[in-house]
C-alpha cells in the first residue's frame, strides 16, 4: 500500500494563478479530508468528503473548491490564489472517522 | 467550540530521559483522541488512538492517557532519544461530529532531545 500520496511536493504560483492539488488513496478509505498548516500552528480543515460525491466545507474553506467523483481521489483546487494561501496542504483519510492518515504534504508560496 | 490546548510549545531534554507531553480540550464530549508524530517538513504519523471508552493506550515506549472528565490527555515517552525529536500534535473527534468525524488539532509540541 501506498497509504495517501500527493502531488506536488512544491509549488509556487503568483497571485491569481489557479492550480489543482492532487490526493490519492489505496486503503478503500471513504473519509478524505484537506488541511492546510500555516508556520507553528495546528492544522486547519479546508474541506472533507464522506464518500464519493459527497464533500462538505470545513473551518476555512473560502478560496478552495474540491470534488470527489471516486472513493480514491479527492483534489483540492485554488482558483485565484492570493498570499493568504501561502501553507502546507496535507491530505487525510480515514474508515469512518477511524484514525486518519496522512500524505505528505504539498507546499505551496504564493507570489 | 472545541479548543485543543497542547503545552508546552516548545521542551528540550536529554537523552535517556522520561518526558510527559499534554493535550487539553475545553469539550468532554469527545469520541477518541489521537497523538500524532510530525518530522520537519513531512507528514503526520499516527502514533496512538484513544476510544473515549479507554483509560490509556501503549505501544513501545509509548504511552498515551486520556482522563475525559477533567479534558486532559498525556503522552509518555519512556527513555527518550534523539530518533523521538519532533513535533507532537493531539487531536480529538468529538462525538457531536456525526458526519465526517472532522478532528480539532491542537498546535503541537516541539520536542527536542539532545545527545
Amino acid at each position: 500500500n501506498a497509504g495517501v500520496t500527493q502531488t506536488p511536493k512544491f509549488r509556487i504560483l503568483k497571485i491569481g494563478q489557479s492550480m489543482t492539488l492532487q490526493c490519492t488513496q489505496d486503503m478503500n478509505h471513504n473519509y478524505m479530508y484537506w488541511y492546510r498548516q500555516d508556520p507553528g500552528m495546528g492544522l486547519k480543515l479546508i474541506y472533507y468528503s464522506v464518500g464519493a460525491g459527497i464533500t462538505d466545507k470545513g473551518e476555512v474553506p473560502n478560496g478552495y473548491n474540491v470534488s470527489r467523483s471516486t472513493t480514491e481521489d479527492f483534489p483540492l483546487r485554488l482558483e485565484l490564489a492570493a498570499p493568504s494561501q501561502t501553507s502546507v496542504y496535507f491530505c487525510a483519510s480515514s474508515y469512518s472517522g477511524r484514525g486518519q492518515f496522512f500524505g505528505p504534504g504539498t507546499r505551496l508560496t504564493v507570489l | 467550540k472545541q479548543e485543543v490546548t497542547q503545552i508546552p510549545a516548545a521542551l528540550s531534554v536529554p537523552e535517556g530521559e522520561n518526558l510527559v507531553l499534554n493535550c487539553s480540550f475545553t469539550d468532554s464530549a469527545i469520541y477518541n483522541l489521537q497523538w500524532f508524530r510530525q518530522d520537519p517538513g513531512k507528514g503526520l504519523t499516527s502514533l496512538l488512538l484513544i476510544q473515549s471508552s479507554q483509560r490509556e493506550q501503549t505501544s513501545g515506549r509509548l504511552n498515551a492517557s486520556l482522563d475525559k472528565s477533567s479534558g486532559r490527555s498525556t503522552l509518555y515517552i519512556a527513555a527518550s532519544q534523539p530518533g523521538d525529536s519532533a513535533t507532537y500534535l493531539c487531536a480529538v473527534r468529538p462525538t457531536t461530529e456525526t458526519s465526517g468525524s472532522r478532528l480539532t488539532f491542537g498546535e503541537g509540541t516541539q520536542l527536542t532531545v539532545n545527545p
